[in-house]
């Protein structure tokens, strides 16, 4: 079945540096993909929409400076967590869907770990 | 905006007990109905799901029908096992794939 496959799963860095995750889908093409941030033992928080050749579109709330997403290819997003600190460790998530259909699921990938000392 | 509306967890049942989480949405339009589990440290799997009224969704054992008079989703298992242990969110589509998230219920199966 499709897959989407997240990198690094688990990034551990100093205060101040930046650090990129990506999303691929492996067997299927996606537009959009989505990005999602999860606080311990919460629900995902959408952060933004990534679309494949345009801007990406940020929820309300979300620092696009401070996230910045790129959707390189049609199997390529990346999110850049940007002068990283303390309060942005978290679980990041992507996803993407298999058709352009709102009825399809989406294919999840399975998370960065990111911790900010 | 579309919501959902899931029970609160953590649940924690014996092995082969009946579940039952509940879960309703609100939305505009007809909107699709997921299910998806999260196992620790993992991300998200689609569990199953239903796209219009009526629809049961199942796989593994679990079944949630769509309800539009009830505007609701509900989980349910006949029995459940150790390994069914996770976190189960509701979820449902708006328009362009953007999916709303339930709060997510814990469930716990001990032996």
């Amino acid at each position: 079945g499709a897959v989407v496959s997240q990198h690094p799963s688990w990034v551990i860095c100093k205060s101040g540096t930046s650090v990129k995750i990506e999303c691929r889908s492996l067997d299927f093409q996606a537009t959009t993909m989505f990005w999602y941030r999860q606080f311990p033992k919460q629900s995902l928080m959408l952060m933004a929409t990534s679309n494949e050749g345009s801007k990406a579109t940020y929820e309300q709330g979300v620092e696009k400076d401070k996230f910045l997403i790129n959707h390189a290819s049609l199997t390529l997003s990346t999110l850049t967590v940007t002068s990283a600190h303390p309060e942005d460790s978290s679980f990041y998530i992507c996803s993407a869907p298999e058709g352009g259909e709102s009825n399809q699921p989406q294919h999840f990938g399975d998370g960065t770990r990111l911790s900010i000392l | 905006g579309n919501s959902v509306t899931q029970m609160e967890g953590p649940v924690t049942l014996s092995e082969e007990a009946f579940l039952t989480i509940n879960c309703t949405y609100t939305a505009t339009g007809y909107p699709s109905l997921f299910w998806y589990v999260q196992y620790p440290g993992e991300g998200l799997q689609l569990l199953l799901k239903a796209t219009k009224a009526d629809d049961k969704g199942s796989n593994k054992g679990f079944e949630a029908t769509y309800r539009k008079e009830t505007t609701s989703f509900h989980l349910e298992k006949g029995s459940v096992q150790v390994s069914d242990s996770a976190v189960y969110f509701c979820a449902s589509t708006g328009g362009g794939n953007k999916l709303t998230f339930g709060t997510g219920t814990q469930l716990k199966v001990e032996l």
